[in-house]
């Protein structure tokens, strides 16, 4: 199956900083989600980015599906970033619409 | 727009016993899926539903694991006897459909199973 692989899988960072999280997939993909995962473990989405670029307030993201990457950058971090960021994929030669989860960068936003 | 409702929001059993958890998906969202995560990992597909069908249940443990999506909406995941291992957050999502942008999943908040 589709591997994802995301980096770093620990980020420290003091608040206002910035920040990019990288996720490298094997596969080409219909389907590329970013979410966060925050402390009490809910699973909000960031973004649906199977290529292109997008941005919403301080977050953006950009997915060169041609070399299977995707990029999330956190601008101006704040403490509420803290959680866990999870890239996902559909892989597109499957033939089934399960979404592939990478192990997730996290990220530790101190004052 | 509401999201996805699950309940219960946690559970403590002993192993061997059974237990349920149940999923409401966004409205007019055709696709439901569960998946599990254990501590540390990302979330991993139990069951994907289309309508009341299953699409995949190739990732579900049928010894002990058991869905249903009867009318199409609402679903119930079953565990009978849970084990040890079994301990996890269990996810529900839904999405419009399948393939390309009607597969965005959305997630409900989670039941966190123990199992000691």
């Amino acid at each position: 199956g589709i591997q994802v692989e995301q980096s770093p899988p620990d980020l420290i960072l003091q608040e206002g900083a910035n920040s990019t999280l990288r996720c490298n997939f094997s596969d080409s993909v219909n389907n590329l989600q970013w979410f966060h995962q925050n402390p009490w473990g809910q699973l909000i989405n960031l973004f649906y980015i199977p290529s292109g670029t997008k941005q919403n307030g301080r977050l953006s993201a950009t997915t060169v599906a041609t070399e299977r990457y995707s990029l999330l950058y956190i601008s101006s971090s704040q403490t509420t970033d803290s959680g866990v960021y999870f890239c996902a994929v559909e892989d597109s030669g499957a033939g089934s619409y399960q979404l592939t989860f990478g192990k997730g960068t996290k990220l530790s936003v101190i004052p | 727009e509401a999201g996805v409702a699950q309940s219960p929001r946690y559970k403590i059993i002993e192993k061997r016993q059974s237990v349920a958890f149940w999923c409401n998906p966004i409205s007019g969202h055709a696709t439901l899926y569960w998946y599990q995560q254990i501590l540390g990992q990302g979330p991993k597909l139990l069951i994907q539903f289309q309508n009341n069908g299953v699409v995949d249940d190739s990732q579900l443990p049928k010894d002990r694991f058991s869905a249903e999506r009867l009318k199409g909406v609402d679903s119930t995941l079953k565990i009978q006897p849970a084990k040890l291992e079994d301990s996890a957050v269990y996810l529900c999502a839904s999405s419009l459909g399948l393939g390309g942008n009607y597969n965005e999943q959305f997630f409900g908040p989670g039941t966190r199973l123990t199992v000691l």
